[in-house]
């Protein structure tokens, strides 16, 4: 799976939209973005995923660069209940592929 | 909509001892996925099966075991426990056969005190 790359922290304020990029230099032509999230203790929840259309769900944002090197997690109207650690990972989609979890980026958002 | 469930949720053992942790995956998910998360640390991949066969293998040590049943839920079974055993240990299901749609379910998880 190809490695990820994401900032350590992040701060938004509350009712801004979050931004939260990913950089995957090295995606195969055949490997999803996957975005997950894990809220302190939590187990990891499912939020998004493309491969190289933007997708949209009730939940946040995904856009991914043209060159698909790079993506953006938007959340449009953040809430203290987003604060978490928020994991971007790059996977084909066949089979019972494992996640590869890095490091994250643990945004925290403020009132 | 029904969750992943994982028992017991907390556990407290002591060194050398055996421990077995239960996971029952949402209904007609055929895959599950074992991950154990240290103090401070992300997840990390133990296990997986599919249709009750293992179907790929992480970082797991020996004296861990698992396996799935013929219900679809699978146990984890670890023996002489260690101290750095001590940690959040999850388990994931995912429907593979429903045409591509391949995100994991994540149960609440259980935490392991080993003493």
């Amino acid at each position: 799976d190809a490695k990820t790359t994401q900032p350590p922290s992040m701060d938004c304020a509350e009712g801004r939209a979050a931004n939260l990029p990913c950089n995957h230099s090295t995606i195969s032509g055949n490997e999803y973005v996957y975005w997950y999230r894990q809220i302190h203790s939590q187990g990891p929840q499912y939020i998004i995923h493309g491969l190289k259309n933007n997708e949209t769900n009730e939940m946040a944002s995904l856009i991914i660069t043209e060159d698909r090197k790079s993506s953006t997690l938007i959340l449009p109207h953040a809430t203290l209940r987003d604060t978490a650690v928020y994991y971007c990972i790059v996977r084909v989609d066949e089979g019972a592929q494992k996640l590869v979890f890095g490091q994250g980026t643990r945004l925290t958002i403020n009132p | 909509a029904a969750g992943v469930i994982q028992s017991p949720r907390h556990l407290i053992k002591e060194k050398r001892e055996t421990a077995t942790l239960k996971c029952y995956p949402i209904p007609r998910h055929d895959t599950v996925y074992w991950y154990q998360q240290g103090p401070g640390q992300d997840p990390q991949f133990l296990i997986s099966f599919y249709e009750k066969m293992q179907s790929d293998k992480g970082s797991i040590p020996d004296r861990f075991s698992a396996q799935q049943f013929s219900d679809y839920h699978s146990e984890l079974n670890m023996s002489s426990l260690e101290l750095g055993d001590s940690a959040l240990y999850f388990c994931a299901s995912s429907p593979i056969t429903s045409g591509g749609n391949y995100e994991q379910y994540f149960g609440p998880g259980t935490r392991l005190t080993v003493t």
